[in-house]
């Protein structure tokens, strides 16, 4: 099945510094979802993105929604420790209703 | 206002067992999911709903049947458990806030199966 390209797979940082990571699909989204999974819960929604050349913020948290509506970024700007988890990114493509999921940015900050 | 409630929590089955995995949302959200998380794999839907009465196949169907006879519930059985099915289970709703959906989770469903 479609799968999302998300890169990286995952990282480690000092807290403090910043973070980008990005996804990419072969085919034209409407809808970019980045979530934020912890260790045994359901991954929650972060940021949500309806049209191409959006810019969200949500605290230390901005994503784009690429102009080609092919690919999305997240920043989280001066991590924190709290920050640690698993990043996803979601697309919708036109005319379905399912969601496509890249698999993952695994993020570790250290103190 | 719960979101998405799904149980068990956790659930061990032996090889060829059937059980049900229950979702239940409280925010009149027209389209429900069920997704399978399997590590280096992401999520991968299994079936989805976009409303009481209508259900199809996701990507990775086989094993798995769904209904959808209300708008609030939409479980997911397990016909004859096989150890490929041990994962984490998220069930998810969404509803279309003009053209601005958003996908809301459970809190997911540890499956092994021996």
């Amino acid at each position: 099945g479609q799968q999302l390209n998300q890169s990286p797979q995952s990282m480690f940082i000092q807290e403090g510094e910043d973070v980008s990571m990005n996804c990419t699909s072969s085919s034209i989204f409407n809808t970019w979802l980045w979530y934020k999974q912890d260790p045994g819960e359901g991954p929650v929604l972060l940021i949500a993105l309806y049209k191409a050349g959006e810019l969200t913020s949500n605290g230390r948290l901005t994503a784009q929604f690429g102009i080609t509506r092919k690919d999305s970024f997240l920043n989280i700007s001066a991590s924190i420790p709290s920050d640690v988890g698993i990043y996803f990114c979601a697309g919708h493509p036109s005319g379905t209703y399912k969601y496509i999921f890249g698999t993952g940015t695994r993020l570790k900050v250290l103190a | 206002n719960a979101g998405v409630t799904q149980t068990p929590k956790f659930q061990v089955l032996k090889t060829g067992q059937s059980m049900t995995l229950q979702c239940a949302q409280d925010m009149n959200h027209e389209y429900m999911s069920w997704y399978r998380q399997d590590p280096g794999m992401g999520l991968r839907l299994i079936h989805y709903s976009v409303g009481a009465g209508i259900t199809d196949q996701g990507e990775v169907p086989n094993g798995y049947n769904v209904s959808r006879s209300t708008t609030e519930d939409f479980p997911l059985r397990l016909l004859s458990a096989a150890p490929s099915q041990t994962s984490v289970y998220f069930c998810a709703s969404s509803i279309r806030q003009g053209a601005h959906e958003k996908l809301f989770f459970g809190s997911g469903t540890q499956l092994s199966v021996l």
